[in-house]
């Protein structure tokens, strides 16, 4: 469950338009999942959660989708905004631990005014 | 709330000195994770209280590492003897509930 980061796959996308970033997680027994936004200098900050007995949940501008069948998360966000550039990352809780969390690599999204 | 406070921001350090990273987690929380992030292994878990008790320290890269949590306020991580490969930002979260796990500023941490 540990996180490998040597080159962060970077996702350059225009203002306005939306973003797809995706991960790949681990554990199949991983029951909960967060995906985060990391900015320059900053920790990491919770944008959207979703359980697995769920494949899709939406927020403000953003929408997580779960394909528990190939082990793979999706973050959507509409209307990419200059702010949204950042780091993101998809966490998963291992085996069902609520506590313990899995990292991944992370995306760098570039919105390009 | 002021969210988790870590402390502090930079740290400098010759090889060979203890290190002392401190955390002030958010009231009411009664978890507490400590991780470092590096470029070459992204966020890693070192450590994590629950009710200030150390849960899971399986993470802890070594010996050098110890982590203490005397109270529900206050949380610090040492490293004795520091060595370059140290050199990381380490972040502190703390949560109730999984949707409310909250980071730091983190600790950019250097060791020369």
């Amino acid at each position: 469950g540990e996180s490998v980061g040597l080159h962060l796959p970077t996702l350059s996308v225009q203002e306005g338009d939306n973003s797809i970033i995706n991960c790949a997680y681990s554990n199949s027994a991983s029951d909960y999942f967060i995906w985060y936004k990391q900015e320059s200098g900053k920790g990491p900050q919770f944008i959207i959660d979703i359980r697995s007995n769920m494949d899709k949940r939406q927020g403000q501008r953003v929408t997580v989708l779960l394909n528990k069948t190939v082990k793979h998360l999706s973050l959507q966000i509409a209307a990419t905004q200059p702010g949204d550039s950042a780091v993101y990352f998809c966490a998963e809780n291992g085996s069902g631990n609520f506590n313990k969390f899995y990292f991944g690599s992370g995306t760098k999204l570039n919105v390009k005014p | 709330d002021a969210g988790v406070i870590q402390s502090p921001r930079h740290e400098v350090t010759e090889m060979g000195q203890e290190v002392t990273l401190r955390c002030k987690p958010i009231s009411g929380h009664n978890s507490l994770f400590w991780y470092r992030q590096t470029m070459m292994r992204g966020l890693e878990l070192l450590i994590y209280f629950n009710n200030n008790v150390p849960i899971d320290d399986s993470g802890m890269p070594e010996d050098r590492f110890s982590a203490k949590m005397p109270n529900a306020s206050f949380s610090t991580l040492k490293i004795q003897p520091s060595e370059p490969r140290d050199s990381a930002v380490y972040f502190c979260a703390s949560s109730l509930t999984p949707s409310s796990y909250t980071f730091g500023s983190g600790t950019r941490l250097t060791v020369v």
